[in-house]
């Protein structure tokens, strides 16, 4: 059973391009969640999907950023017009469906680099 | 709103010592679960161990244990026998799930190396 997988891994972009990070879950998960690392921090949330459903945005910038999670194919995580502070690891992390305290499995990251 | 905290931003063992991280944090609620991360430098999060508020014994897993104390707060990371690959930033964190959300909140890490 592969894991959660991202990419890409490592993703250069300059200064009002824009971003697009992909995530697939493991087998059987249909709950998706976005987490951002700046150095030095921890990991902060920025929003929880299942398919087809945002069910959770709290943790997102108002603008630029939007997710998505389709019947078929990868999560999404799209940066629109990015800047220097969208530099940081971007985790995305897989669940079964509908159970708390259920273990979280997280993919790679990619390493987001702007310009 | 939720918040951890881990005051110990680097920690030090010797190999096949004993080492304890501390982390407390904060919620209104009463169910929630916990949790430490293991980040090692390929940066991939790997659960080290979990716990269920409403469980007054502490969970273990091996050489891993916690310091489960509910009251004051507090959950804190024991690791036994430490081993070289122990070496890693280790991230508690807290699931409140009572919104329905499963989002996790993380303190911002302590950084663990280990001496041979």
């Amino acid at each position: 059973n592969a894991g959660v997988m991202q990419n890409p891994r490592h993703l250069v972009r300059r200064r009002g391009q824009e971003a697009r990070l992909r995530c697939s879950p493991m087998k059987g998960h249909s709950h998706v969640y976005w987490y951002r690392q700046l150095p030095e921090e921890g990991l902060k949330f920025m929003v929880y999907l299942q398919k087809e459903n945002i069910i959770d945005e709290s943790g997102m910038p108002k603008e630029r950023f939007s997710a998505e999670f389709p019947k078929e194919g990868p999560s999404i995580l799209r940066i629109q017009q990015v800047v220097r502070g969208d530099s940081a690891a971007y985790f995305c992390a897989s669940s079964p469906p509908g159970k708390a305290g259920a273990e979280q499995f997280f993919g790679p990251g990619t390493r987001l680099t702007v310009l | 709103a939720q918040t951890v905290t881990q005051s110990q931003p680097e920690m030090s063992v010797q190999e096949a010592e004993t080492v304890t991280l501390s982390c407390t944090y904060d919620t209104s609620e009463s169910d929630y679960y916990l949790f430490w991360y293991k980040q090692p430098p390929s940066r991939q999060m790997i659960l080290v161990i979990r716990q269920e508020a409403y469980k007054q014994q502490n969970a273990t897993e091996n050489r891993f244990s916690v310091n489960f104390q509910k009251a004051a707060k507090s959950f804190s990371l024991k690791i036994s026998d430490s081993q070289l690959g122990d070496a890693a930033m280790y991230f508690c964190a807290l699931e409140y799930s009572g919104a329905g959300s499963y989002q996790l909140t993380f303190g911002k890490g302590t950084k663990l190396s280990v001496i041979p």
